[in-house]
């Protein structure tokens, strides 16, 4: 199993450019979440989802949109990149019921120059 | 909103020395998880405490989840290089289970040899 694949592990965008983040697990979760990592800060949710057609904001979401079409995939889309969002992003899904937590992908590295 | 709050920031000591980190929530938690992210890394799930008072142990690792379920703690005992990276501690949101994860800032903690 490949577990949590997100792509790219490095980005560098211009100030006002749109991309997408994939992220894609292979474990049936029904939990996907995004978290972005800023130093001293710890990780912070952007947005989750609890199943396929269903999405939520988290504490930092504005800047950015998801959509969960499918069980697999939890893309995230920044729609006019900023400096602001120089971060680090990880993504991460779980079961519904489950006590061994969520799963993390090794992250992608944005930085919006 | 909810708010999960960790202490201290930063630890650092001598290997072979004890270390624990704090974690506390403005709210009680269904359940509350620890995880570790080793330097470059991704975060990992350690473990789930559910139970009012709930104390585990992983090896040299002790876990504890407060009677109020507002307070969590992990030590180590006899640090060593291995353990190195920070310590999250996380809870649900809102009340429900797993959906949405709020993580405290985490504790850095380096080992020195």
């Amino acid at each position: 199993n490949a577990g949590v694949t997100q792509t790219p592990k490095f980005q560098v965008l211009k100030t006002g450019q749109s991309m997408t983040l994939q992220c894609a697990q292979d474990m049936n979760h029904e939990y996907m979440s995004w978290y972005r990592q800023d130093p001293g800060m710890g990780l912070r949710l952007i947005h989750y989802s609890v199943g396929a057609g269903i999405t939520d904001q988290g504490e930092v979401p504005n800047g950015y949109n998801v959509s969960r079409s499918t069980t697999e995939d939890f893309p995230l889309r920044l729609l006019s990149a900023a400096p602001s969002q120089t971060s680090v992003y990880f993504c991460a899904s779980s079961y519904r019921i489950t006590g061994n937590g969520y799963t993390f992908g090794s992250g992608t590295r944005l930085t919006v120059v | 909103g909810q708010q999960v709050m960790q202490i201290p920031q930063y630890q650092h000591v001598q290997e072979g020395e004890d270390f624990t980190t704090y974690c506390n929530s403005s709210t009680t938690l269904s359940n509350i998880q620890w995880y570790k992210q080793r330097p470059g890394g991704h975060p990992v799930f350690l473990i789930q405490l559910v139970k009012s008072g709930e104390v585990k142990k992983q090896k040299r690792l002790t876990f504890q989840f407060g009677e109020a379920k507002k307070n969590s703690s992990l030590h180590i005992t006899a640090t060593q290089t291995t353990d190195v990276g920070t310590y999250f501690c996380a809870g649900p949101a809102g009340g429900t289970s797993y959906g949405k994860l709020t993580f405290g800032q985490g504790t850095i903690l380096t080992v020195h040899p």
